[in-house]
């Protein structure tokens, strides 16, 4: 199992960024799927998750509104789209495995993109 | 939304036993919240250790366990190993969506 994230950077604030998780090694689309960041120094947040098919998602009440997680099983893909980026978005944003019948979710973690938002 | 809470930081000898604990605002921590564990040393993604409140992973090593104590979901550390000092984080799932605890420093010293 490999996961591995792209597209994190420097934002400027009130800016949108879309970070990307390769997934490689398992069976993609029968996997639940989940994005989790942590801030320069803070602990582990739960962002959002996707079903394998896509058709549900959940957010933490933290992240509603601005943060969209979707993927693309044909790709392999994942993604997380993050509008009006704020200074304390800042973080590394990791992509994580949810629950199959093969796996218990939270299993399979990539080494995670860096957004850091400034002016 | 439930907070969930750990010890900021723990010390445990080499060889010694250790217990962390992980708590819901909520009430007590149960089975039906899948408590998780995760281990993340400075520098690297974490790393599962327990998930289902008391399975590890394949790659877990077996002086890690899980379980309930007080109505807390609790790992702990039976002969610990310098190379388990770490930062240790909880999960606990409410209906579908996910908490972290704030996690806890553990040194082994």
């Amino acid at each position: 199992v490999q996961l591995v994230e792209s597209g994190g950077g420097l934002v400027k604030p009130g800016g949108s960024l879309t970070l990307s998780c390769a997934a490689s090694g398992f069976s993609f689309s029968s996997y639940d799927m989940n994005w989790v960041r942590q801030a320069p120094g803070k602990g582990l947040e739960w962002v959002s998750s996707i079903s394998g098919g896509g058709s549900y998602i959940g957010n933490a009440d933290s992240f509603k509104g601005r943060f969209t997680i979707s993927r693309d099983n044909a790709k392999n893909s994942l993604y997380l789209r993050i509008d009006s980026l704020r200074v304390e978005d800042t973080a590394v944003y990791y992509c994580v495995s949810g629950g199959s019948g093969y796996s218990p979710p939270f299993a399979y973690w990539g080494q995670g993109t860096l957004v850091s938002v400034s002016s | 939304q439930a907070v969930v809470t750990q010890e900021p930081s723990l010390t445990v000898s080499p060889g010694g036993t250790v217990t962390l604990t992980c708590g819901s605002s909520s009430g007590d921590v149960t089975s039906g919240h899948f408590p998780y564990w995760f281990q993340q040393k400075p520098g690297q993604a974490p790393r599962a250790l327990i998930y289902n409140l008391n399975n590890k992973h394949s790659w877990t090593p077996v002086r890690f366990s899980g379980s309930l104590l007080g109505g807390k979901a609790a790992l702990t550390l039976s002969g610990a190993q310098p190379e388990d000092e770490a930062e240790y984080y909880c999960l606990l799932s409410y209906s579908g969506a996910h908490v972290f605890g704030g996690g806890t420093k553990l040194t082994v010293l």
